[in-house]
């Protein structure tokens, strides 16, 4: 079964700086990668998906992410935070047969922005 | 276009009380999700409907919880009776026609479940 590892719990990044979220997946086949943002009071919102071919995905709002096979890694990276960026992030692999679609989520990375 | 809408957004019971979350997906999803996000963790697919039907709902604890979807759009969620660990918030989403990855899943704001 797939699963998904964020190692850090709480991330603080000064406004401007630049910011990686990490994730490591556990998945057998070639898997579908997502990161979500969840704001407070908001539903979680896509930010970007890896299917297959480019490993460095764009995504909303600046975000970007880079699947690494060899190291069951897809990090999420801004190059300058913005105060508005202070969300709870949640990186999520998909899988199982065709035409089943399940998301497995990680239990998320709190990111806050200081001045 | 409108999103995801839940209610109600926050709800405080009783334990042993009943209790339902009403979920409107967007127009056109034939498929809906319910997730479970306990604090701190990321949510947990209970059930997954494709139009009226449950075709994944190997997580929900049907000894408590209950799902429908009439019609293939509107779903409720219940939970009776409520445990203290039913606490969290429930999520709603809903996804386009394919039912794979292709169709990217829409998340409502969720409902603040609250079990003293």
């Amino acid at each position: 079964a797939q699963s998904v590892t964020q190692p850090d719990i709480h991330i603080t990044v000064s406004e401007g700086a630049s910011l990686e979220l990490r994730c490591n997946y556990s998945y057998g086949a070639t898997p579908y990668l997502f990161w979500y943002v969840q704001s407070p009071g908001q539903g979680l919102q896509l930010l970007l998906k890896y299917f297959s071919g480019d490993t460095l995905v764009q995504g909303i709002k600046g975000f970007e992410a880079e699947f690494k096979r060899s190291q069951s890694s897809f990090n999420l990276r801004k190059p300058s935070v913005h105060w508005s960026d202070a969300a709870e992030y949640f990186c999520a692999v998909g899988g199982g047969n065709t035409g089943f679609q399940k998301l497995v989520f990680g239990t998320g990375t709190r990111l806050l922005v200081s001045p | 276009e409108a999103g995801v809408v839940q209610s109600p957004r926050y709800k405080i019971i009783e334990k042993k009380q009943p209790v339902a979350f009403w979920c409107n997906p967007i127009s056109g999803h034939n498929t809906l999700y319910w997730y479970l996000q306990n604090l701190g963790q990321g949510p947990e697919l209970l059930i997954r409907y494709e139009n009226e039907e449950a075709v994944d709902d190997s997580q929900l604890p049907k000894d408590r919880f209950s799902a429908e979807r009439l019609k293939g759009v509107d779903s409720t969620l219940k939970i009776q009776p409520a445990e203290l660990g039913d606490s969290a918030v429930y999520l709603c989403a809903s996804s386009g026609t394919s039912g794979t990855f292709l169709d990217e899943q829409f998340f409502g704001p969720g409902t603040r479940l609250t079990v003293l």
